[in-house]
């Protein structure tokens, strides 16, 4: 159980289009999924939290135009980078909540790369 | 510095017995957790600990925690190589939302 897939795992992309990145809960209902970016040997730095049927919380210094987040059911949240550039490129990782419970489960990430 | 903070590596032999540290800052933390990643992946929940308890087991791994001196360890028994992977200790900070906020991650070698 308790199981987060999150889809592309790689993507390569040229620089100035758009990259959908999606997180879903298979076997739970997450009220509130979490958007992270990793880059290399450093910690996760939170990027949103987003909640269903509403919209997301964005950490200071993330750009909301940039990073649309969409959360419509409680099984899937999506991340569009949009007009993306290579200092977008890095490892992105979901995370859900599920309803009730004080426990993230991750994907196993998107590696992003703009050229 | 870090709210939350571990050392940045560790190597051990196989068969030994690892322990990685953890120290964190806010005292409202109601959860602790251990999370594993290994490379190019996501991140694995290992165990975590509810702040009123000091010591849980869980197979090969014990979770330790001083809620006086806000320090919290992970130890593995009997390390195997398989266990060589990056180790995120995270807290809650009493958070009702969910939110997590990570150590920088303590890198885990083991020889064989």
């Amino acid at each position: 159980g308790a199981v987060v897939s999150q889809h592309p795992s790689w993507v390569i992309c040229k620089s100035g289009t758009s990259v959908k990145i999606e997180c879903r809960s298979l076997d739970f209902q997450a009220t509130t999924m979490f958007w992270y970016r990793q880059f290399p040997k450093q910690s996760l730095m939170l990027m949103a939290t987003s909640n269903e049927g509403s919209k997301a919380t964005y950490e200071q210094g993330v750009e909301k135009d940039k990073f649309l987040i969409n959360h419509a059911s409680l099984t899937l949240s999506t991340l569009t980078v949009t007009s993306a550039h290579p200092e977008d490129s890095s490892f992105y990782i979901c995370s859900a909540r599920p309803s009730g419970k004080n426990i993230q489960y991750f994907g196993a990430g998107t590696r992003l790369s703009v050229l | 510095g870090e709210d939350v903070e571990q050392s940045l590596f560790l190597s051990v032999r196989e068969g030994d017995s690892s322990v990685i540290n953890c120290t964190y800052t806010d005292s409202s933390s109601t959860y602790l957790y251990w999370y594993k990643q290994e490379p190019g992946a996501g991140l694995q929940l290992l165990t975590y600990i509810f702040s009123n308890m000091d010591m849980k087991q869980d197979q090969r791994l014990t979770v330790l925690l001083n809620k006086k001196d806000k320090h919290l360890s992970l130890r593995i028994a009997d390390t195997q190589t398989g266990d060589s992977a990056i180790y995120f200790c995270a807290d809650d900070r009493g958070s009702t939302l969910g939110r997590l906020y990570f150590g920088r991650g303590t890198q885990l070698t083991v020889w064989p």
